[in-house]
């Protein structure tokens, strides 16, 4: 069954410190890959994709994530938070010939002072 | 006005009720959907619709009830709800109907159902 998984509902992070979020997924075809992004009283919004190429992605805020297909991951990564990085991230995998994403339920990262 | 819009922001209703959720998107996109958010869920696709039509309802019941009448409005009609429809529901928009096709979303609907 296709699906993913993003095995930490919280994190807590110091202000300043790197970041990790974690996901995972099943899926059959060749995935697309996807990180959003929903601040509070926001809807979502794309930090970054993955589609081909260079398994390393830059994105927004400056993020980034690495594909590593024979862990079938994508970890998202920031080497400093801040304080406005406070939010839900969510993973989804898509594909080519199938337009309904397939999402993750979401990691809140909460940050300390 | 600018990306993806809905209105209203919050919502709260009677089991009786009939109410109507509006979406607009400014960006030319050919795609919208309708998504329901509930806490520590992942996010549930109810329909689609690509170029004013119908392409998808993931068997959401009938007391909800779609319409696009071009490709820049999207509504969802309420009616008779139950407390368990109460969720965020986020509308979004992409260029094309694809799985590689960015989703813009809107700030979402927040809605109570008594």
């Amino acid at each position: 069954a296709q699906s993913v998984t993003q095995p930490d509902i919280h994190i807590t992070v110091s202000e300043g410190a790197s970041l990790e979020l974690r996901c995972n997924y099943s899926y059959g075809a060749t995935p697309y890959l996807f990180w959003y992004v929903q601040s509070p009283g926001q809807g979502l919004q794309l930090l970054l994709k993955y589609f081909s190429g260079d398994t390393l992605v830059q994105g927004i805020k400056g993020f980034e994530a690495e594909f590593k297909r024979s862990q079938s991951s994508f970890n998202l990564r920031k080497p400093s938070v801040h304080w406005s990085d406070a939010a839900e991230y969510f993973c989804a995998v898509g594909a080519e010939s199938n337009y309904q994403l397939i999402w993750g339920a979401g990691t809140k990262l909460i940050i300390k002072p | 006005e600018t990306g993806v819009t809905q209105t209203p922001r919050h919502l709260v209703m009677g089991m009786t009720n009939k109410k109507s959720l509006k979406c607009e998107q400014h960006l030319g996109h050919n795609a919208m959907y309708w998504y329901k958010q509930s806490a520590k869920k992942p996010l549930e696709l109810m329909f689609v619709y690509n170029f004013k039509e119908q392409t998808e309802n993931n068997s959401v019941p009938s007391r909800f009830s779609p319409e696009c009448p071009n490709s820049s409005h999207l509504f969802l009609h309420l009616h008779t709800l139950q407390p368990e429809d109460s969720a965020l529901y986020l509308c979004a928009s992409s260029r094309r109907l694809a799985g590689n096709n960015e989703q813009f979303f809107g700030p979402g609907t927040r809605l109570t159902v008594l």
